[in-house]
This record gives C-alpha cells, structure tokens and sequence, in this order.
C-alpha cells in the first residue's frame, strides 16, 4: 500500500548545529515530494519540494536530498535556531492528481 | 496576499452532536482541500474540490461527514453526529499553480473536541 514514514519521531539537536531529518516512502511511482514545517496550533507550512527527476534541492538554509534507489528522502537544516522548533512532514505527490500523503512526523527540538 | 482562513479556531462539542467547519480559501484557488488531522500523526485527506466539483472523497466517512463548496469558492465540512474518535484538527487547504505543480496552503486548522 501507500505509506511515508519517518525514521525518527523526535530529533533534538543543539542550536546552530545542523539538522537533518530522514523519509522514506514507499510507492515508485510518486514524482513529487515535499516538505513542511508544522508549528504549534498553526497549519502545515511548505518549506521546499522535489522533484522525482532530481536528487537536490537547495533552498535558503535547507537542502532536500532524495535518493530513489532506495525510496529515501532527507531534510538538511544549516545552522539550526529555535524558530526551527516545529513537526516536520515529509509528503509525496502525484502531481497528475494533486494527491498528497503525509507521514507521520518528527518533532525537532532545539537546545540552547 | 491573504491566506486560507478557517473558523471556530477550536469547538468542543459532546459526542452525538453535530458541528460545522468553514473554510475560505486565497482567492482564486480553483482547489479545495479538508484534512484531518489526529494527534501525533500527519493530515489525511478527507476531500478535495475543483471549483464547486468533488474530486475525491473516497477517504471521507460519508456516513457522518459532508462537505460543501456550493459556489466553488469557500466550504463547510460538517460531522453528524460526532464521534469520540473525530477530535482532532481538521485543516483546510487550497492549492496554487507554482513551477506547474500545484502547490497546498494551509489555513490554521480548527481544533475539535469531542466529550
């Protein structure tokens, strides 16, 4: 069946390290993925996307890494803050359809 | 630019009872999205609209669920009667054309309680 899952579902790192938070996903057929930032009792935020024909993506501050061999998608965050505290979900998409499937979430701490 | 706006921001309601979500979505979205959204877990899709049309509703418990975008611009998502399993978020998205894949905006979610 279809199914994104996250390898971990919390991640603590220390202020200005970096983050990195890992997907995987199940269906080969998904040509789209993203991801977002969810805070407290705010609605899901997209951060960056890819597409299934690349194997990154650098926006400001994060870099998104996909490999398709093995069904793995990551989130790089550079120089973490707190502001970065937040729930991230990886999803995937058939862009023909406009579908997306959410995973379940890690929840990224940071120290001071 | 405004964005996806959504109210009650939160309802409690006793099980049995029947509530109604509003979502307006940024103007000229032609795509409506409802989520909902358990605890701990990422959103599932309950229904998508294009324009005034349903899409796909195939996750939706039509047995207690219905959604509306009569005039193809903002929604209602109404449950009756609630159950205790129906507290969680329920987000509302509209979708934007961006590098030619279309992209969902979330409004901030109505929390819902049931007792």
């Amino acid at each position: 069946g279809e199914s994104v899952g996250l390898h971990l579902p919390t991640l603590s790192v220390q202020e200005g390290d970096n983050s990195i938070i890992n997907c995987a996903y199940s269906n080969s057929a998904s040509d789209y993925f993203i991801w977002y930032k969810q805070e407290s009792g705010k609605g899901p935020q997209f951060i960056i996307d890819i597409r299934s024909n690349m194997d990154k993506r650098q926006g400001q501050r994060v870099t998104v890494l996909l490999n398709k061999t093995v069904k793995h998608l990551s989130l790089q965050i550079a120089a973490t803050q707190p502001g970065d505290s937040a729930v991230y979900f990886c999803a995937e998409m058939y862009s023909s359809a406009s579908k997306i499937i959410f995973g379940s979430g890690t929840r990224l701490s940071i120290r001071p | 630019e405004a964005g996806v706006a959504q109210s009650p921001r939160y309802k409690i309601i006793e099980k049995r009872q029947s509530v109604a979500f509003w979502c307006n979505p940024i103007s000229g979205h032609a795509t409506l999205y409802w989520y909902q959204q358990i605890l701990g877990q990422g959103p599932k899709l309950l229904i998508q609209f294009q324009n005034n049309g349903v899409v796909d509703d195939s996750q939706l418990p039509k047995d207690r669920f219905s959604a509306e975008r009569l005039k193809g611009v903002d929604s209602t998502l109404k449950i009756q009667p609630a159950k205790l399993e129906d507290s969680a978020v329920y987000l509302c998205a509209s979708g934007g054309l961006a590098g030619g894949v279309e992209t969902q905006y979330f409004g901030p979610g109505t929390r819902l309680l049931v007792l």
